[in-house]
C-alpha cells in the first residue's frame, strides 16, 4: 500500500501526559498537512511542511504542540501535557508540489482519546 | 478568514437523487474539494472544480459559480453505501478550510 499511513490508529493517555503521532506520506509528495477533527466538524488545518520546512502553523496549534519533519520524509506531531479538550482525530496529509491542483491524499488518522 | 457553510443532514432513498449544497466566502480560492469520509475513516477525494460549470464523474457530478461562492454535489442512483459524511473544501494558498459536513442517510 502507497497510501499515506499513520501511527497508532488509536492512543488512549491520562490528562498531562506526553503522545507523539507518526505520519508517512506518500513517498513523492513533498507536502505535508496535520488537520485535527472533532465529532460533527470538518478537519481544521494545524500545521503545513514543504519538505523539512514548517510553514505556516495554525493559532490552534498552541505551544504545547509541536511538529516535525526532519528529513522531509515522515512528520511527527507531539502533544504535551494533553488536556481532555485536545481528544480528537489528527489526520496527515499529503501532495505533490507543482501539480495543476494540490489534491491532498489522507492518512487513516489518529483517534486520541484523553481520559 | 474562512466561512463555508452546508447542511447537517440529509435523508434520500435507494435510488434517488441528492443535491448537497455549500456555500462559501473565504479569503483565497484556488479551488473547490468534496470529499467523502466514512464514519471513523479519513477523508476520500471525490471531486475538484476551480472553473464555473460542472464536472461529472459517474454517478458523483459538482457544480462551481465563483462569482455566487457556490458549489453543490450531486449524488444519483444512490446506494446504501453512500451513506457518508459529504465534506466541502476550500483550497487557499495551499491548505483546505472545510465545512462542518452534510450527513447522508440513504434509506432502503
Amino acid at each position: 500500500d502507497t497510501g499515506v499511513s499513520q501511527d497508532p490508529r488509536h492512543k488512549i493517555t491520562k490528562r498531562g501526559q506526553n503522545v507523539t503521532f507518526r505520519c508517512d506520506p506518500i513517498s513523492e509528495h513533498n507536502r505535508l498537512y496535520w488537520y485535527r477533527q472533532t465529532l460533527g466538524q470538518g478537519p481544521e488545518f494545524l500545521t503545513y511542511f514543504q519538505n523539512e520546512a514548517q510553514l505556516e502553523k495554525s493559532r490552534l496549534l498552541s505551544d504545547r504542540f509541536s511538529a516535525e519533519r526532519p528529513k522531509g520524509s515522515f512528520s511527527t506531531l507531539e502533544i504535551q501535557r494533553t488536556e481532555q479538550g485536545d481528544s480528537a482525530m489528527y489526520l496527515c496529509a499529503s501532495s505533490p508540489s507543482g501539480a495543476p491542483y494540490n489534491e491532498q491524499f489522507f492518512g487513516p488518522g489518529t483517534r486520541l482519546t484523553v481520559l | 478568514g474562512q466561512n463555508i457553510d452546508q447542511p447537517t443532514e440529509m435523508t434520500a432513498t435507494e435510488g434517488a437523487i441528492v443535491q448537497i449544497n455549500c456555500t462559501y466566502q473565504t479569503s483565497g480560492f484556488n479551488g473547490l474539494f468534496w470529499y467523502q469520509q466514512h464514519a471513523g475513516e479519513a477523508p476520500t477525494f471525490l471531486s475538484y472544480n476551480v472553473l464555473d460549470g460542472l464536472e461529472e464523474k459517474g454517478r458523483f457530478s459538482s457544480f462551481l459559480s465563483r462569482s455566487k461562492g457556490y458549489s453543490y454535489l450531486l449524488l444519483k442512483e444512490l446506494q446504501m453505501k453512500d451513506s457518508a459524511s459529504y465534506l466541502c473544501a476550500v483550497l487557499g494558498d495551499y491548505k483546505l478550510s472545510f465545512g462542518a459536513g452534510t450527513t447522508v442517510t440513504v434509506r432502503a
